[in-house]
Parts: structure tokens; sequence; C-alpha cells
């Protein structure tokens, strides 16, 4: 099993540019969520899906979509890049939601110029 | 509003020494509790879970006070490899719709 994966592991973008940032699980998961990290900053959730064709807003959604079209894959789309989103962002998946052990891809650094 | 909160370190120890970090959370009608390792620049990995009776893996004490909303993580004989960031992380409404929480993370480095 691959577990979660992510790419691209790099990215640099300019101010209003828009991007796909990719994540898929092998793992037959249900539940995946995208996440942000900042520096001094906990983890942040900006989208999650429960399962293929629901998703929903986490706590910071502004400037992301996200679609989830099959239980492998759950994109992460920024609509025009700010510099604000400057940040490593991970991807997980548990089996059975938030009381479960969630397991993180290696996470995309994101750098908006 | 913070409501996952942890000393943030850095806590420097010599090998072999034991080592607790505390971590309070703010939403009393949470039902899930784990602790996270990050290494530098790399995913967090689900170090425990932590329950009501408190629970115990090898060198590793997690501890759960409800009434006071703190919960605790003990690491005995601290070995070099547990230089990591270790993240306390709270189910903040319950059940598998809303939000994981999370700590901004405790630092360790365990020196030789």
């Amino acid at each position: 099993n691959a577990g979660v994966t992510q790419t691209p592991k790099f990215q640099v973008l300019k101010t209003g540019q828009s991007m796909t940032l990719q994540c898929a699980q092998d793992m037959n998961h249900e539940y995946m969520s995208w996440y942000r990290q900042d520096p001094g900053m906990g983890l942040r959730l900006i989208h999650y899906s429960v399962g293929a064709g629901i998703t929903d807003q986490g706590e910071v959604p502004n400037g992301y979509n996200v679609s989830r079209s099959t239980t492998e894959d759950f994109p992460l789309r920024l609509l025009s890049a700010a510099p604000s989103q400057t940040s490593v962002y991970f991807c997980a998946s548990s089996y059975g939601g938030l009381d479960n052990e969630q397991f993180f891809g290696p996470g995309t650094r994101l750098t908006v110029l | 509003r913070k409501e996952v909160e942890q000393d943030p370190g850095p806590f420097n120890v010599p090998e072999g020494a034991t080592v607790a970090f505390n971590c309070t959370y703010s939403n009393s009608a949470s039902q899930s509790f784990f602790w996270y390792r990050q290494d530098c620049r790399k995913e967090p990995k689900l170090l425990m879970s932590v329950y009501s009776s408190g629970n115990e893996d090898g060198r590793f004490t997690a501890q759960l006070n409800r009434a006071s909303q703190y919960i605790s993580l003990l690491i005995r004989d601290s070995k070099l490899s547990d230089s990591a960031t270790y993240l306390c992380v709270v189910n903040g409404y319950g059940g598998s719709q809303g939000n994981l929480i999370f700590g901004k993370g405790t630092k360790l480095s365990v020196k030789p």
C-alpha cells in the first residue's frame, strides 16, 4: 500500500494563479481531509469529505475548493492564489472519521509570490 | 479563542530522562483525544490515542483528566529518536462531523 500520496511536493505560484493539489489514498478510507500548517500555528482544517460526492467546509475554507468524485481522490483547488496561502498542505484519510487514526500524506510546500 | 493549548517548549533533555507534556482543551464535549508525533519537515503520525482510563505503550503513557480538561504524555527513558514535535489533538465536537483541533505542538530535543 502506498498509503496517502500527495503531488506536487513543492510548488511556487504567482499571485492570482490557480492550481490543484492532488491527494490520493489506496486504503479505501471514506473520510478524507485537507489541512494547512503555518509556522507557530496548529494544523487547521480546510475542507473534508465523509465519502464520495460529499464535502464540507472546515475552519479555513476561503479561497479553496474541493470535490470527491471517487473514494480514492480528494483534490484541493486554489482558485486565485494569494501570499496568505503560502503554507504546507497536508491531506489525510481515515477509516470511520475523526475518532480514528488520521493517516497523513507527506505534504505539499506551497509558496505564493 | 484557543481550543487546545500546549507548552511549545523546547524541552531539552538528556538521554534516559523522563519528560512529561501537558495539554489543555476548552470544549468539555470533546470525546476523542490523541497524541501525534511530527518529525521536522514531515507529516504527523499517530503516537497514541488517549483513553479515559489512561493507557500505556512501552515507554509512553497517556492520561486524560476530564474534570480539569487536560491530557498528558509521559515519556520514560528518552531516546535520541524521540526528538520530535508532539501534537495534542482533540475531536472538538464529537463524532465524525466537525473538526479535529490540533495544538501547536511541544518540541522535544533529546541530547546524548
